[in-house]
């Protein structure tokens, strides 16, 4: 168990809707990852919170964004769904400069079906 | 970021070592090797990490040559829950950074 806590498991959706996952960080931890994983592919980077702030965004369009609220918790926005979504989701909390090395602690993820 | 590249999978038996070689040719100065382990619908998981010589935790070693190109993450008398696929990083130290994830190595361990 990481601490790291995703809502909900499993989501299915038609195309062209819309849908929001969400993401409780490890207490203490105030940077939050994202990450989409296509079935037998390695996660691919969505984007990054520190701080209520994107800090960083991987190779992926504008209908995925992001929010980080105060308690650090965090949530991916997908617009105008498309099949190629499908897939699963993870979040990863960190705390950056507490002596860890770049270990991120990742949730059992979301698994969103795109119809 | 440097490109790491790893077996696609592999195959052992309970009780066996196995050791899962991972090649870092462009690896920086400042990078550190990072492992992980995911099971099916679950979220990757945090195995070990080093930056030179060797490293060893309650789950695994890590050896990592002189020229650091490569790095070997060793797991003694496996079992058949350590079926997983290992995936190989590298990168700087800091929280900051995304993580650049391959393939990975399927493992099987068979009874």
């Amino acid at each position: 168990e990481t601490g790291v806590t995703q809502s909900p498991t499993h989501l299915i959706k038609t195309r062209g809707q819309q849908v929001t996952l969400r993401c409780s960080s490890q207490s203490g931890h105030n940077t939050v990852s994202w990450y989409q994983q296509a079935l037998g592919q390695g996660p691919q980077f969505i984007f990054q919170y520190y701080r209520e702030e994107e800090n960083g965004r991987g190779n992926f369009p504008p209908r995925f964004s992001g929010l980080q609220f105060p308690n650090y918790s965090s949530e991916l926005n997908v617009n105008a769904l498309e099949l190629d979504d499908s897939a699963l989701y993870l979040c990863a909390s960190s705390f950056p400069g507490q002596g860890v090395k770049n270990i991120q602690y990742f949730g059992a993820g979301t698994r969103l079906s795109v119809l | 970021l440097a490109k790491t590249t790893q077996p696609i999978s592999m195959d052992s038996y309970e009780g066996q070592e196995v050791n899962i070689t991972c090649s870092h040719n462009n690896i920086a100065t400042n990078d550190y090797i990072t492992w992980y382990q995911q099971f099916p619908s679950q979220g990757p998981r945090f195995i070990i990490q080093g930056y030179k010589t060797k490293v060893t935790n309650e789950v695994a070693s890590l050896f990592i040559p002189a020229d650091r190109k490569s790095s070997t993450l060793s797991l003694p008398r496996v079992s058949l829950s350590d079926t997983a696929v290992y995936y190989c990083l590298v990168g700087e130290p800091g929280g900051y950074n995304k993580l650049i994830f391959g393939a990975g190595t399927r493992l099987a361990v068979h009874p």
